[in-house]
């Protein structure tokens, strides 16, 4: 299967500061890319989709100012988490999908600690 | 959107027994719904999907089947090992994107 990375895998940080999760197609290109919440022994929650060159769309109560997404290339994604607090602290997870295809492909997600 | 159930939440097998998870699905225009298996702290895996042309699907121990009519989509795992013991999360498509909605996930449990 196709390969995506995503960086990087864990982070700490202070309540009130940014992050950026960068998420790459590695050996394809990425038309359409989703990324996804999950806390801890729960399900994976569409936060927004994103399709290169175009403004990402939000999901219903995820703050577009918060979590900011850009997706300059066909090879990758940008999520920065913008004014950390505690109750971010989760699994992020991208995911990336080729033109004309049904099937995507997971990062190894980033989990996001906020102190 | 897409609302999409999934059971049992948990459940426990022994090793050789088969495991059944089942799904339903709202969106009668979803025709896409593949299954996933997350290990602790590890990205999602697709083990195995299916398209709404067929009824059902077969991968070595993994089969899907579909119902359309009734919406609902099963997982079954025959002779189960130790090491399919982790959590497994359905998901079907809704939407022009074909975005994915995920079921609750089921932990399952392989026992020696």
């Amino acid at each position: 299967g196709a390969v995506v990375s995503q960086h990087p895998s864990r982070v700490i940080c202070k309540s009130g500061t940014s992050v950026k999760i960068e998420c790459r197609s590695l050996d394809f290109q990425a038309t359409t890319m989703f990324w996804y919440r999950q806390f801890p022994k729960q399900s994976l929650m569409l936060m927004a989709t994103s399709n290169e060159g175009s403004k990402a769309t939000y999901e219903q109560g995820v703050e577009k100012d918060k979590f900011l997404i850009n997706h300059a290339s066909l090879t990758l994604s940008t999520l920065t988490v913008t004014s950390a607090h505690p109750e971010d602290s989760s699994f992020y997870i991208c995911s990336a999908r080729a033109g004309g295809y049904t099937e995507a492909f997971f990062g190894q997600g980033t989990r996001l600690t906020v102190v | 959107g897409e609302n999409v159930e999934q059971h049992p939440s948990t459940l426990s097998v022994q090793e050789g027994d088969s495991a059944v998870i089942k799904c339903t699905y709202s969106d009668s225009a979803s025709n896409y719904f593949p299954w996933y298996k997350q290990e602790l702290g590890k990205r999602p895996q697709l083990i195995i999907d299916i398209r709404s042309n067929v009824g059902e699907k077969k991968d070595q121990r993994i089969a899907v089947t579909l119902n359309k009519t009734a919406k609902h989509f099963s997982l079954h795992i025959t002779e189960t090992q130790p090491e399919d013991s982790a959590v497994y999360f359905c998901a079907a498509n809704y939407g022009t994107a074909s975005k994915l909605t995920f079921g609750t996930g089921t932990r399952l449990q392989v026992t020696l």
